[in-house]
């Protein structure tokens, strides 16, 4: 059974600090890894998506890596802004496309 | 822009009481999952289906929930009868299953259900 956990819970950073956000997978047989935000109240957004083949994924001042030897993906925020705060997710898709695992996320404050 | 569309977006209700939630995924998506989340315990997967047919739904109740669709255009989720455990949020999302290992999950803005 897939597990996935992020590190740390919860991220208090002052803004303009850049800052990495962690996510850890038991199982490495996986077909794409999705990084979600979010905010109160609201759904989920998909943010990157790295597939099974890929290394990295970029967009804007988001940059996600994986490295499924080690079970470990990261996303790592530059310049982050108050309009970041938010909740962010991981989300493991298995070969098949099947229970699409997600971790339990790691809640962001960032303070201007 | 294509979205998915949950309703209603608040629910409460009374135990015992029948709850349905309803889902348009985002057209020609042919994968549709249900999750519940809560502070407790997260996402939590309940079913999921590719082109309609139920694939697993081996995370829900089986004696009080029940998911269905219809048609391609509808996803529906049952609870017969509610309990206050119940409570939580419940999303619906889909995606385009193509085997190319780069389709994204979309969701819904979910359906907040109190039970009392």
């Amino acid at each position: 059974k897939q597990e996935v956990t992020q590190i740390p819970a919860a991220l208090s950073v002052p803004e303009g600090e850049n800052l990495v956000l962690n996510c850890s997978f038991t199982d490495s047989a996986i077909y794409n890894l999705q990084w979600f935000r979010q905010d109160p109240g609201k759904g989920l957004t998909s943010l990157l998506l790295i597939q099974s083949s890929q290394r990295e994924q970029t967009s804007g001042r988001l940059n996600a890596s994986l490295d499924k030897s080690s079970g470990r993906s990261t996303l790592y925020i530059a310049a982050s802004q108050p309009g970041d705060s938010a909740t962010y997710l991981c989300a493991v898709t298995p070969r098949g496309y099947q229970k699409v695992t997600f971790g339990t996320g790691t809640k962001l404050q960032v303070i201007p | 822009d294509a979205r998915v569309t949950q309703t209603p977006r608040h629910k409460v209700t009374e135990m015992g009481q029948e709850v349905t939630m309803r889902c348009q995924p985002i057209l020609g998506h042919n994968t549709v999952f249900w999750y519940r989340q809560t502070m407790m315990q997260g996402l939590e997967l309940l079913a999921y289906f590719r082109n309609r047919a139920p694939l697993d739904d081996s995370g829900m109740p089986k004696d009080r929930f029940s998911a269905e669709m219809p048609d391609a255009t509808l996803a529906t989720l049952k609870i017969q009868p509610s309990e206050p455990r119940d409570s939580a949020v419940y999303f619906c999302a889909s995606g385009p299953w193509t085997g190319g290992g780069n389709e994204k999950l979309f969701f819904g803005s979910g359906t907040q259900l109190s039970v009392l």
